[in-house]
């Protein structure tokens, strides 16, 4: 079967760094993405990695290994706003999305 | 710019009751249409996508339909809920012939079916 598998939830402190991780399994690969999701809200996309090796952007940057099915979403200097939960999808050989649980990000002061 | 709206934003519903869901797109012509559900703790659930009017594909067999009247016009349906069919729905759309598929989500509709 398919499957995705990320953290439930992580906590960090303001001005810090995190790193969520990803972990994948699926029927091929087209691409993984990023997604923050806000509580009560919609999915926002954040990242999209079909490569090996980092993709940055801004304070955020998102790494893939696809000969590990791995990757992580690195937030830098972390604001209270980054209080979210991160999803982790990957797109597989029939160009479906397959959805991890996400990851509950709490920012302490 | 291309916006996507959905609703009712909030609905409780009894078992037994019918269900509307409507979802339109604007700003861009001939999207892919999805509706997701969202359970806590699990991952989004792809319940069915659209590449056209009329054109309707399941992924998950339940008591739910989906219907497309027009290009941009999404409908999720149920003639009777169950109690399972409380969740978070999303609406979601995506263009055509692009290198990767991102996708754009409404702002979510929360059923409670009691």
């Amino acid at each position: 079967g398919q499957n995705i598998d990320q953290p439930t939830e992580m906590t960090a402190t303001e001005g810090a760094i995190v790193q969520i991780n990803c972990t994948y399994q699926t029927s091929g690969f087209n691409g993984l993405f990023w997604y923050q999701q806000h509580a009560g809200e919609a999915p926002t996309f954040l990242s999209y990695n079909v490569l090996d090796g980092l993709e940055e952007k801004g304070r955020f940057s998102s790494f893939l290994s696809r000969s590990k099915g791995y990757s992580y979403l690195l937030l830098k200097e972390l604001q209270m706003k980054d209080s979210a939960s991160y999803l982790c999808a990957v797109m597989d050989s029939n160009y479906q999305l397959i959805w991890g649980a996400g990851t509950k990000l709490i920012i302490k002061p | 710019s291309q916006t996507i709206h959905q609703w009712p934003a909030t609905l409780v519903q009894p078992v037994g009751s019918p269900l509307s869901l409507e979802c339109t797109v604007e700003g861009t012509s001939n999207p892919n249409l999805y509706w997701y559900r969202q359970a806590a703790g699990r991952g989004l659930q792809l319940l069915f996508y659209s590449v056209g009017i009329g054109q309707i594909s399941s992924e998950v067999p339940q008591n739910l339909s989906a219907s497309r009247p027009q290009d941009r016009q999404f409908i999720l349906s149920s003639k009777k809920l169950l109690l399972s069919d409380s969740g978070f729905y999303l609406c979601a759309w995506s263009e055509k012939n692009r290198d990767f598929g991102e996708l754009f989500f409404g702002e979510g509709s929360r059923l409670t079916v009691l």
